[in-house]
């Protein structure tokens, strides 16, 4: 079975903070890697993609691959309340689909 | 910005019934896909489709779920007799050859 861990939260950081989100997985030979947000009762919304090792910047958004380590993770820079969500992580693991963590829950506090 | 979009946004039926969802993809897009999530769950892939055929299917996609596209645009989920556990959030994504998924709102169905 292909699995995606993520601690499920609720994560807590104070307005202006960095939050770190992590994921790891299990199938080495995922190719692609999703970071999506999910505000409640809506749907996922993708936020960072990242297919190399390394980090990739977007934003206050830093994704970062470790593949050897099966480990991908979302840093947010001057977290803002309207950041207050569920970060899904998702990994293609093979031909197109995308399976899921179940997501961290960050709360960020005014 | 181009979006998906679905309709319904909630389907009520009951336990037995046939229902039809509906999605409109990303115009442009090439590959076509289904999920769901159950309240409180993660989000299940359930079917993946490109060229007009289905290209990866989940164990949850059994006998009763069949997809189409009927013309250039909408991409459908048909569930032929629906269970009380096929109640969940379905979504409609699609991607183009760069693989990133963009799903729509969603469709909340209950089944009664």
């Amino acid at each position: 079975q292909k699995e995606v861990e993520q601690n499920s939260g609720p994560l807590s950081v104070p307005e202006g903070a960095i939050a770190s989100l992590n994921c790891t997985y299990s199938d080495r030979g995922s190719q692609s890697f999703f970071w999506y947000r999910q505000y409640s009762g809506k749907s996922p919304e993708l936020i960072m993609s990242i297919y190399s090792n390394g980090d990739k910047e977007d934003g206050r958004f830093t994704a970062q691959l470790n593949k050897a380590s099966q480990y991908v993770s979302l840093l947010i820079r001057d977290s803002q309340p309207s950041d207050s969500a569920t970060y899904l992580c998702a990994v293609n693991t093979g031909f197109q689909k995308l399976v899921f963590g179940t997501g961290t829950r960050l709360l960020v506090s005014p | 910005e181009p979006e998906v979009t679905q309709t319904p946004s909630h389907q009520v039926t009951q336990m037995g019934q046939e229902v039809i969802l509906r999605c409109v993809p990303i115009s442009n897009h090439l590959y076509f896909y289904w999920y769901r999530q159950i309240l409180g769950q993660k989000v299940e892939f359930l079917v993946s489709f490109y060229n007009n055929e289905i290209s990866e299917k989940s164990e949850i996609f059994d006998d009763q779920f069949s997809v189409e596209r009927p013309d250039g645009s909408n991409f459908t989920l048909k569930i032929r007799s629906t269970k009380l556990e096929d109640s969940a959030m379905y979504f409609c994504a699609s991607a183009d050859r760069d693989h990133e998924q963009y799903f729509g709102p969603g469709t909340r169905l209950t089944v009664t």
